[in-house]
């Protein structure tokens, strides 16, 4: 089964509103990140996080090593929110082990 | 955060043809380096992990044979797709960790299509 699963896989949101993601992993991960994947494909880093709380404006993100999760939470979705989010946990060496990705679509 | 470039950005190459494609790390150190592809529709799978000095690390289903890498310095890593076929269509992304911590940055990418 998927190491690290995401949820929902897709989800719509009214401009101005709030909502949260969520990675559920079954490896035993030391660091989660978060991206954004632009239309164009690039992922931008949203959040780096170690066990723990991480806000940045709009957005919050927190680690749980011990129940083996993490969170994503948006604040006041706006339009350039749209896009496909995957959290990514790492459990030896540099690698990454990536979720299935979260479509968004905010609209107005 | 640190920059990472991939080039070509976007590639078509016939059925049974291989296509090269190159990874830039600028204004840091890429001691490894970590490649990755998205199929259409799909999630981030590892293709192999890389790093200087040290023997490449592929991962199950992807191999040397297929998926050569070449990581001769700090800045620098290639990987070619050797016969390309239409499974291999997607997104490939080099990413290597950033200054003082594990924090990964990848490259825009670059989109293989196979006739």
């Amino acid at each position: 089964g998927d190491k690290v699963k995401q949820s929902p896989s897709a989800l719509s949101l009214q401009e101005g509103t709030n909502s949260a993601l969520r990675c559920n992993f079954s490896i035993a991960a030391t660091t989660v990140q978060w991206f954004l994947q632009n239309p164009r494909g690039s992922l931008i880093n949203l959040f780096y996080l170690v066990p723990g709380t991480k806000e940045n404006g709009r957005l919050k993100s927190t680690f749980n090593s011990k129940e083996s999760y993490s969170t994503l939470h948006i604040r006041d979705a706006q339009l350039e929110d749209s896009g496909t989010y995957f959290c990514a946990a790492e459990d030896m060496g540099y690698k990454l082990t990536f979720g299935t990705g979260t479509s968004l679509l905010v609209d107005p | 955060g640190a920059l990472v470039y991939q080039y070509p950005r976007r590639t078509i190459c016939k059925s049974g043809t291989s296509m090269r494609m190159e990874c830039q790390a600028v204004g840091f150190q890429a001691t490894s380096v970590a490649w990755y592809r998205q199929s259409p529709q799909k999630t981030f799978e590892l293709i192999a992990l890389s790093t200087v000095n040290s023997a490449i690390k592929y991962e199950q289903n992807f191999t040397q044979e297929k998926f050569p890498i070449s990581h001769p310095n700090l800045s620098f890593s290639s990987m070619t797709v050797l016969n390309a076929y239409l499974e291999d269509r997607g997104l490939y992304l080099c990413g290597a960790p950033g200054l003082g911590d594990a924090e990964q940055f990848f490259g825009p990418g670059t989109r293989l299509t196979v006739l």
